[in-house]
């Protein structure tokens, strides 16, 4: 089945540690999004890659970075995490703007 | 600027009760609409969406929604409900300017959903 797969779904890491979160996809979609999920509260869109055409939103931290290096895949690095990061961090595609598939998220704790 | 409202933070229902969500939204031109259920630690899944065209649509699982642009709204309804319908539900709007720029959804915060047996 064509799907949106993120890894891992439960990420450790310390305080100020560099850390990665992966994403792929086997839909083909031309358009890639990372959201930061807060406890009980509503995905936040953090930026995406229209294409290879990257999106920041204007209140995203420079904290958070994002490459990707072909179609199917698209990550989240985020330089000196923060106590504050401690999230869900979910990935979604589309293809043009049409809707939006989520995949099963990473959550992160900090230390 | 753009927002969806949910106000609803908390609903509880009984198994085989009938179940309607309510979602206001601001937007001045037509917007896209999406519900999305998530689960406990899981990711979204949609639902239903209205892009344009009949203003009842069916989704997954038994829901429908109606989209009533008088009243900037689009609940989520569901005639009979199941226990394994508890979870978050998520009203979001993909403003069309805005949309056809990139994409953004905006969220309201979600209603969770109680089913007692």
């Amino acid at each position: 089945d064509a799907m949106v797969i993120q890894n891992p779904r439960y990420q450790v890491t310390q305080f100020g540690k560099p850390v990665t979160l992966s994403c792929s996809q086997t839909l083909n979609h031309n358009v890639m999004y990372w959201y930061q999920q807060k406890s009980s509260q509503a995905p936040k869109l953090l930026f995406h890659y229209y294409d290879k055409d990257f999106n920041n939103e204007a209140d995203t931290p420079d904290n958070f970075q994002s490459r990707r290096p072909n179609t199917s895949f698209c990550f989240l690095d985020i330089r000196s995490p923060g106590l504050g990061d401690a999230a869900m961090y979910l990935c979604a595609t589309s293809r043009d703007k049409e809707t939006q598939y989520f995949g099963p998220g990473t959550r992160l704790l900090v230390l | 600027a753009q927002s969806v409202t949910q106000p609803d933070i908390h609903i509880t229902v009984s198994e085989g009760a009938s179940l309607e969500l309510r979602c206001n939204y601001s937007y001045g031109a037509t917007p896209y609409l999406f519900w999305y259920v998530q689960s406990p630690g899981q990711g979204l899944q949609l639902l239903l969406k209205y892009f344009s065209g009949d203003t009842l649509v069916q989704g997954i699982k038994g829901f429908e929604a109606e989209f009533k642009r008088s009243q900037s709204s689009f609940n989520l309804r569901k005639p009979s409900v199941h226990w394994s319908d508890a979870a978050e539900y998520f009203c979001a709007v993909g403003a069309s300017v805005i949309y056809n720029q990139g994409g953004k959804l905006i969220f309201g915060q979600g209603t969770e959903l109680s089913v007692k047996p």
